[in-house]
């Protein structure tokens, strides 16, 4: 089975827009995606969770093309406390297993 | 409205003891995964399980790892006869009375971290 994709990590700036993609070409029909949020030593947090085109909360936007094989967070603005790993989560095609990706491990400099 | 709640939080083990790591799941949530993070590693699946059945257990090693969600009480990831290899933080998440893959959120507690000597 295909494994869900993200880059290893990404830099940034303060104040500066983040997206992040992930690959997950296995997803089954009914499956959402969401993105967590992790900070060392401290259990994911929810970021935002779509099942296709776009999702807009108050701390970020999720971007699902219309195949669904992958997935792009948008981060708006970031602030050196965004600074954490960053995980999508989807389900493994026809099967009740909720997978993450391998996670992109974000640094937002000052 | 609590959260997810693990504990205990830090377990220390020696190799060849027992770990027991428990998980109550948010009031209303019948539903209750396990994933294993390593060190610097992402986070694993190990079983999903609902109460008093396992769904799946495909991530889970095949021997000395087991798991169970009773009817009454917190789902319980029992470790036999730990090695270094297990030193990991091992985490809780609930859903709903509906699988979250299909809809809402997973929420995770904060983890207890497995330390073996």
């Amino acid at each position: 089975l295909a494994k869900t994709t993200q880059p290893i990590s990404m830099d940034s700036y303060e104040g500066q827009e983040v997206n992040i993609t992930c690959s997950h070409n296995n997803i089954a029909t009914n499956d959402y995606i969401t993105w967590y949020q992790q900070f060392p030593s401290q259990g994911p947090r929810f970021i935002i969770q779509g099942y296709k085109t776009k999702v807009t909360n108050e701390v970020a936007s999720l971007f699902i093309p219309a195949d669904r094989k992958s997935s792009t967070l948008s981060l708006p603005r970031v602030s050196l406390s965004d600074t954490a790993v960053y995980y999508c989560l989807v389900g493994e095609g026809n099967t009740d297993k909720l997978i993450f990706g391998t996670g992109t491990r974000l640094q937002v400099f000052p | 409205n609590a959260g997810v709640m693990q504990n205990p939080r830090h377990l220390v083990r020696r190799r060849g003891q027992e770990a027991r790591l428990r998980c109550s799941p948010m009031k209303g949530h019948s539903h209750v995964y396990w994933y294993r993070q390593l060190p610097e590693e992402g986070l694993k699946f190990m079983v999903y399980l609902q109460k008093e059945n396992i769904i799946d257990e495909s991530g889970m090693p095949k021997e000395r790892f087991s798991a169970e969600f009773p009817k009454e009480g917190p789902s319980i990831l029992r470790i036999q006869q730990v090695v270094r290899g297990d030193s990991a933080a091992y985490f809780c998440a609930s859903s709903p009375s509906w699988p979250a893959h299909m809809v809402g959120e997973l929420f995770f507690g904060e983890g207890s971290r497995l330390t073996v000597l």
